[in-house]
């Protein structure tokens, strides 16, 4: 089964830091770019990072470059989401999701359930 | 950056067509992308590549674009389609590369 599956989420301090972890499985994890995409509470989707098939290439949203990391380990088929520096407006669901070709800039046809990260003060 | 804006909010009867429109510079351009968000789930495409249609997905789900609006259309509207709809792109500015989300639409079966 094709699946991408998140965790690390959880309650965190405004001003830590925080790993988010998205596994893949059911289909070749190193062919793929990884999105990480965030929706608040109540709020739209907004796109956070992205990672090329090796890791050598990411790019981010305004919002977040500087504070964020994205990276990945192909032979575990995963890819992280380092959040430092922690703010209130980072509070969300976290998405990873996939695109549906190896092409960089194709549409997203996959993505995990999420992982829901809290911000405490 | 590049912005998509959608309408906030968009109504409509059981058996009635919904257009939900998202707007940006030089859209016509670009690739637009629909996705269906429902109450706690997982974004679904429902449009890639502005009025292609994934399998599985109901012909009543359309996508075109115009000038600098890309549209879905959702004919037969049924009580099961009420969702939050986002429109996307991938845009590129010199070295910088982003995925850009409209707002989101959130539409109401009434």
């Amino acid at each position: 089964q094709v699946r991408l599956v998140e965790s690390g989420g959880g309650v965190v301090k405004s001003g830590r830091s925080l790993r988010l972890s998205c596994s893949g499985s059911g289909f070749r994890f190193n062919d793929y770019i990884i999105h990480w995409v965030r929706q608040g509470p109540g709020q739209g989707l907004e796109w956070v990072a992205v990672v090329s098939q090796d890791g050598k290439d990411s790019f981010y949203a305004d919002a977040v470059r500087g504070r964020f990391s994205i990276s990945r380990d192909n032979a575990k088929s995963t890819v992280y989401l380092d959040l430092r520096n922690i703010r209130p407006d980072d509070r969300g669901v976290y998405f990873c999701a996939r695109p549906g070709t190896s092409s960089w800039n194709d549409f997203i046809d996959l993505w995990g359930q999420g992982t829901k990260v809290t911000v405490s003060s | 950056s590049y912005v998509l804006t959608q309408p906030p909010s968009v109504s409509v009867a059981p058996g009635q067509t919904a257009k939900i429109t998202c707007g940006g510079k030089d859209l016509g351009t670009k690739s637009v992308h629909w996705f269906q968000q429902k109450s706690g789930q997982a974004p679904l495409l429902v449009v890639y590549d502005d009025d292609a249609r994934p399998s599985g997905i109901p012909e009543r789900f359309s996508g075109s674009e115009s000038g600098d609006t890309a549209t879905l259309t959702i004919s037969g509207v049924e009580v099961g389609d009420e969702a939050d709809y986002y429109c996307q792109v991938w845009h590129s500015s010199g070295d910088q590369q982003t995925w850009v989300f409209g707002g989101g639409t959130k539409m109401t079966v009434l």
